[in-house]
């Protein structure tokens, strides 16, 4: 099973400023990496796929970058909207598809 | 528009028994792989199950292997999940979620709001 491990916990950022979020897995999963946005009480929501793939909808501001095992998601300019928690995946080995432990982005 | 609604949740005795639905609509259901993911309280996102879009295939989790069964009715664009021998670990919200078209990819595209599952004496 693929480890993901995703670094900080708790990102403090305030609006307008650029956010880098970390992920790296226990193995080569190549450019297989997903990033999905949760909002409290609500269902998480894919963001970026393939690595750096944004998927529709989703502003420019998120930018996914990296292969093998490390990989960062950007979101440049912080909007109020951003705040909630970032979770990496990875869908390269699977079963199990496996998920990071998540990053919570908070205002500062 | 895609829409994913799923349904069945509720308060469930160790041991118990339930079958979650998820009502897919706004996409040609039959053609995508489809997945459970579920949710503790508090906690982070565990891929549950997926099942492919035409030749039945099923992955499921270890921790729920021989509990759980994913299984799909593509004439009523309906997904579901049955539960036996629930766990209190199995506590979650459980989502279901849109994979791609024909061949499994293992994202989730689509999440819908999800169903609570308590699993408590």
């Amino acid at each position: 099973e693929i480890v993901m491990t995703q670094s900080p916990a708790t990102l403090s950022v305030s609006p307008g400023e650029s956010a880098t979020l970390s992920c790296r897995a226990s193995q080569s999963i190549s450019s297989y990496l997903a990033w999905y946005q949760q909002k409290p009480g609500q269902a998480p929501r894919l963001l970026i796929y393939g690595e750096s793939t944004r998927a529709t909808g989703i502003p420019a501001r998120f930018s996914g970058s990296g292969s093998g095992t490390e990989f960062t998601l950007t979101i440049s300019s912080v909007q109020s909207e951003d705040f909630a928690v970032y979770y990496c995946q990875q869908y390269k080995h699977w079963p199990p598809i496996t998920f990071g432990q998540g990053t919570r982005l908070e205002i500062k | 528009e895609v829409q994913l609604v799923e349904s069945g949740g509720g308060l469930v005795k160790p041991g118990g028994s339930l079958r979650l639905s998820c009502a897919a609509s706004g996409f040609t259901f039959s053609t995508y792989g489809m997945s459970w993911v579920r949710q503790a309280p508090g906690k982070g996102l565990e891929w549950v199950s997926t099942i492919s879009s035409n030749d039945g295939k099923t992955y499921h989790a270890d921790s729920v292997k021989g509990r759980f069964t994913i299984s799909r009715d593509n004439s009523k664009n309906t997904l579901y999940l049955q539960m036996k021998s629930l766990r209190a670990e199995d506590t979650a919200v459980y989502y279901c979620a849109k994979d791609s078209p024909w061949t499994l990819s293992g994202l989730c595209f689509s999440w819908g709001p999800g169903t609570l599952v308590t699993v408590s004496s």
